[in-house]
């Protein structure tokens, strides 16, 4: 099955600072790319849809200014969280669809930020 | 729209006895379904998926689940549990056409020596 890289898998940053989120699809052109947040012990929200090229849209009560999407090609989506918080500490996945392609979905990327 | 409700949240089993993680869900679309496992502190492993071919789908590590359209279910099973498949398991529905996926509020299986 097709293969999406997220990485880094964990990073720990300082309050105040901002952590990029790589997303990419490795062996097809991802036109859509999702981006979800999973607090403790809860499921998977929805944060932003990212099509190649455009903006994003982001789901109701998620901050844009916060958490910066830019998906520049077929295959590199970025999520970054600018000026961390310790309540942005979460669990951020990515997942990517091809043309009339079911999602597939990263590792996920666990954000501590202290 | 779509949505998907698991109908446990917590499954407690014993070792070698069968597992049944219950999901329905509804779209507009015709849906594709997926089952996901998530260790602790890990990420998304997916153990099957449905997307509108045979009905009773086969998965990784023993696990199989039906789709019924009529129940508009898609529930998991495995005939005999490890101790290793305790776990956070979620039931996944995704728009084909947009790849958006929904998902339900997990269930955690804990499985008894």
């Amino acid at each position: 099955g097709a293969v999406v890289s997220q990485h880094p898998s964990w990073v720990i940053c300082k309050s105040g600072t901002s952590v990029k989120i790589e997303c990419r699809s490795l062996d097809f052109q991802a036109t859509t790319m999702f981006w979800y947040r999973q607090f403790p012990k809860q499921s998977l929200m929805l944060m932003a849809t990212s099509n190649e090229g455009s903006k994003a849209t982001y789901e109701q009560g998620v901050e844009k200014d916060k958490f910066l999407i830019n998906h520049a090609s077929l295959t590199l989506s970025t999520l970054t969280v600018t000026s961390a918080h310790p309540e942005d500490s979460s669990f951020y996945i990515c997942s990517a669809t091809g043309w009339n392609t079911e999602a597939f979905f990263g590792q996920g990327t666990r954000l501590t930020v202290v | 729209a779509q949505s998907v409700t698991q109908l446990d949240s917590h499954v407690s089993v014993s070792e070698g006895t069968p597992v049944l993680l219950r999901c329905n869900y509804s779209s507009s679309y015709s849906p594709s379904l997926f089952w996901y496992v998530q260790h602790p502190n890990k990420g998304l492993q997916l153990l099957l998926k449905y997307t509108s071919a045979a009905t009773l789908v086969k998965g990784i590590n023993g696990f199989e689940a039906e789709f019924k359209k009529s129940e508009t279910s898609f529930h998991l099973t495995k005939p005999s549990a490890h101790m290793s498949d305790a776990a956070e398991y979620f039931c996944v529905v995704s728009d084909t056409n947009a790849g958006k996926s929904t998902f339900g509020d997990g269930t955690t299986l804990t499985v008894k020596p």
